[in-house]
């Protein structure tokens, strides 16, 4: 079974422009959810869809928006890109909405830079 | 609030001897507990998880961990460190709200390098 899959792999933009990154889950996946990973911030969770519904939100300004479509898939979209928003944004996905045995399993991530 | 602390930042050990990387959690009931490695430039693999079933878990590639409530700690070791160990380690709590969410915390993480 294919792994999750995240396009592009690296992204250069500069202050200002959007960027919307794309993750495939694993087959037959429910849920998907987004991460940032910074050096000084570590690894925080952005949000997570469930059936093309946001089911959790985390401390990010309105700039940081998703979406999941019917298959699963999710895109994510940065607007008016800041210095601050350069990271590896990592996707994950798992069968179902939660559950203590609910597994994530990440994609290899979106290296974004901003210059 | 349900949260990890790493008690490490860096941990270096010597090719075959044990690896003892320290994880602490606060949680107000039971929790959902996760090692994940990351490789340079590598996503996230997860190693192994808890989820109430038994205190004692084991994962991949040799490592495991025991979920101590009384000590409120997840400790991950592996008796015999191999050179391609070498990687950064998460411990990471699932805020399991009845199920309903999939949001997961991340502890810091802990560099493990490991001397030839």
């Amino acid at each position: 079974k294919a792994g999750v899959t995240q396009t592009p792999r690296y992204l250069i933009k500069t202050r200002g422009q959007q960027v919307t990154l794309s993750c495939s889950p694993i087959s037959g996946h429910r849920s998907v959810s987004w991460y940032q990973q910074t050096p000084g911030q570590g690894l925080q969770f952005l949000f997570e869809y469930f059936s093309e519904t946001q089911r959790n939100k985390g401390n990010f300004p309105g700039r940081f928006s998703g979406r999941q479509f019917s298959n699963s898939r999710s895109e994510m979209n940065v607007s008016t890109l800041e210095l601050g928003d350069s990271a590896l944004y990592l996707c994950a996905s798992s069968l179902s909405a939660g559950g203590a045995t609910d597994t994530q399993y990440f994609g290899p991530g979106t290296r974004l830079t901003v210059l | 609030a349900q949260s990890v602390t790493q008690l490490d930042s860096h941990v270096s050990v010597s090719e075959g001897t044990p690896v003892l990387l320290r994880c602490n959690y606060s949680s107000s009931y039971s929790p959902s507990l996760f090692w994940y490695v990351q490789h340079p430039n590598k996503g996230l693999q997860l190693l192994l998880k808890y989820t109430s079933a038994a205190t004692l878990v084991k994962g991949i590639n040799g490592f495991e961990a025991e979920f101590k409530k009384s000590e409120t700690s997840f400790h991950l070791t592996k008796p015999s460190a191999h050179m391609s160990d070498a990687a950064e380690y998460f411990c990471v709590v699932n805020l399991n709200y009845g199920g309903a969410t999939n949001k997961l915390i991340f502890g810091t993480g802990t560099l493990l390098a490991v001397q030839p």
